[in-house]
């Protein structure tokens, strides 16, 4: 059983402070990674991919990636109140060992709380 | 660039009806994938679908939940005799390949009651 765990939070910051989510995964064939923002009541919206070790950076936004400790993580600087969501992590992995068939697995995410 | 779209939007159904819940996906993407999403729980990968195969339906119910993605027309993921238990909301997301590389994007989902 292919397993995404992300700080179970909730995460509460003040506004214009950074915002630091977590997500651990355990198969290590998985291939890419992926952060969805949820508002409550909505769908997952795509805020970043990253598929590479290192820092991938977009406006406010940073993935950083480290396949060696199977952990991902996003920096959300300069928080803002809109940026309140439960965030999920998400991680493309083989379905099975040998298998060529793979899915998204995703983390029960984490509740962000930006305070004014 | 329409998004992808699902419908209806909100669906109750009494325990023994068939729920039927379509999903047309992004101009362009053919590759299909349906998710469940739990109250407090994460999204729940269900079944993989192209243009009139099904690739991969590991993560759904073996009775009572089929799904299809014809040549013409949406795609539809059909629950037979709901059950109380089915109650979730239920995302479509496509990709315009494979998703080793490629991101998924949601539609709105369908929120089933099961009354």
């Amino acid at each position: 059983q292919k397993e995404v765990e992300q700080n179970s939070g909730p995460l509460s910051v003040p506004e214009g402070a950074i915002a630091s989510l977590n997500c651990t995964y355990s198969d290590r064939g998985s291939q890419s990674f992926f952060w969805y923002r949820q508002y409550s009541g909505k769908s997952p919206e795509l805020i970043m991919f990253i598929y590479s070790n290192g820092d991938k950076e977009d406006g406010r936004f940073t993935a950083q990636l480290n396949k060696a400790s199977q952990y991902v993580s996003l920096l959300i600087r300069d928080s803002q109140p809109s940026d309140s969501a439960t965030y999920l992590c998400a991680v493309y992995g083989r379905r099975d060992r040998g298998s060529t068939l793979g899915r998204l697995y995703f983390g029960r995410g984490t509740q962000l709380t930006v305070w004014p | 660039n329409a998004g992808v779209m699902q419908n209806p939007r909100h669906l109750v159904r009494r325990r023994g009806q068939e729920a039927r819940l379509r999903c047309s996906p992004m101009k362009g993407h053919s590759h299909v994938y349906w998710y469940r999403q739990l109250p407090e729980e994460g999204l729940k990968f269900m079944v993989y679908l192209q243009k009139e195969n099904i690739i991969d339906e590991s993560g759904m119910p073996k009775e009572r939940f089929s799904a299809e993605f014809p040549k013409e027309g949406p795609s539809i993921l059909r629950i037979q005799q709901v059950v109380r238990g089915d109650s979730a909301a239920y995302f479509c997301a496509s990709s315009p390949r494979p998703s080793s590389s490629y991101e998924q994007y949601f539609g709105p989902g369908t929120r089933l009651t099961v009354t």
